[in-house]
């Protein structure tokens, strides 16, 4: 069955560096998605990607966050310069479409926990 | 703005016994889809049930229903039979329209079952 890959599974920075977090979607999915969820609590929205481009974006998702799909697979999150309030876990999603039979429902990757010391 | 609220943080419930998990909307969309996801001790998120605005029936997924009152703002989950394995958090979403790009989650209802 298909899923959504991404690396790392852990990743400790310092504060201050640049990480990059990786994501594998569905290969025929067309939405692309970053979600935070900080130590097992509510899961946050913070970018949505259709069409190679930012679609909708949170207030999370300031300045030192950035995403691309360089080269038609991968759906990258990097954030610029880290801060101790961005360990979190970060989860990579995907769907195809929705209407008819599809629901639309989001299709995760098992997450990245980012640990910013 | 769309919203979801989950009033309950925890939740017991026997195993073998049926639970409810609430959870109620907000959204000036008429078309929207709600979700329920399941999220074990492992971290990975699980989805289980859909439910569209404009479907008639509630939806079910084996021993998953969804009670969806519409005029509420409702789509309470309702897991019959419980078992041991159903022990985790459990997210309700909402996703506005068919083009809707975002979908948002509830804040959680942490479920135990007791044997």
């Amino acid at each position: 069955e298909p899923e959504v890959t991404q690396t790392p599974s852990h990743q400790v920075t310092q504060m201050g560096q640049e990480v990059i977090l990786r994501c594998v979607p569905i290969s025929n999915h067309l939405y692309f998605y970053w979600y935070r969820q900080i130590l097992g609590q509510k899961v946050e929205f913070l970018v949505s990607f259709y069409n190679n481009e930012i679609s909708e974006k949170s207030e999370i998702f300031d300045d030192q966050f950035s995403v691309e799909r360089p080269d038609g697979s991968n759906f990258t999150l990097k954030i610029r310069s880290t801060k101790l309030e961005d360990s979190a876990m970060y989860f990579c999603a995907s769907r195809w479409t929705s209407g008819g039979l599809n629901t639309g429902e989001l299709f995760f990757g098992e997450g990245s926990r980012l640990t910013v010391l | 703005a769309q919203k979801i609220t989950q009033t309950q943080p925890g939740m017991f419930v026997q195993e073998k016994e049926a639970v409810t998990l609430d959870c109620t909307y907000d959204t000036s969309d008429p078309s929207y889809g709600l979700f329920w996801y399941k999220q074990p001790s492992s971290g990975e998120m699980i989805f289980l049930i859909y439910q569209g605005s404009y479907d008639q029936q509630n939806a079910t997924e084996g021993r998953y229903s969804l009670n969806f009152q519409k005029a509420r703002k409702s789509a309470n989950l309702v897991i019959s039979a419980s078992q041991l394995g159903d022990s985790a958090m459990y997210f309700c979403a909402m996703r506005e329209g068919d083009g809707g790009f975002k979908t948002i989650f509830g804040a959680g209802t942490r479920l135990f079952v007791k044997a």
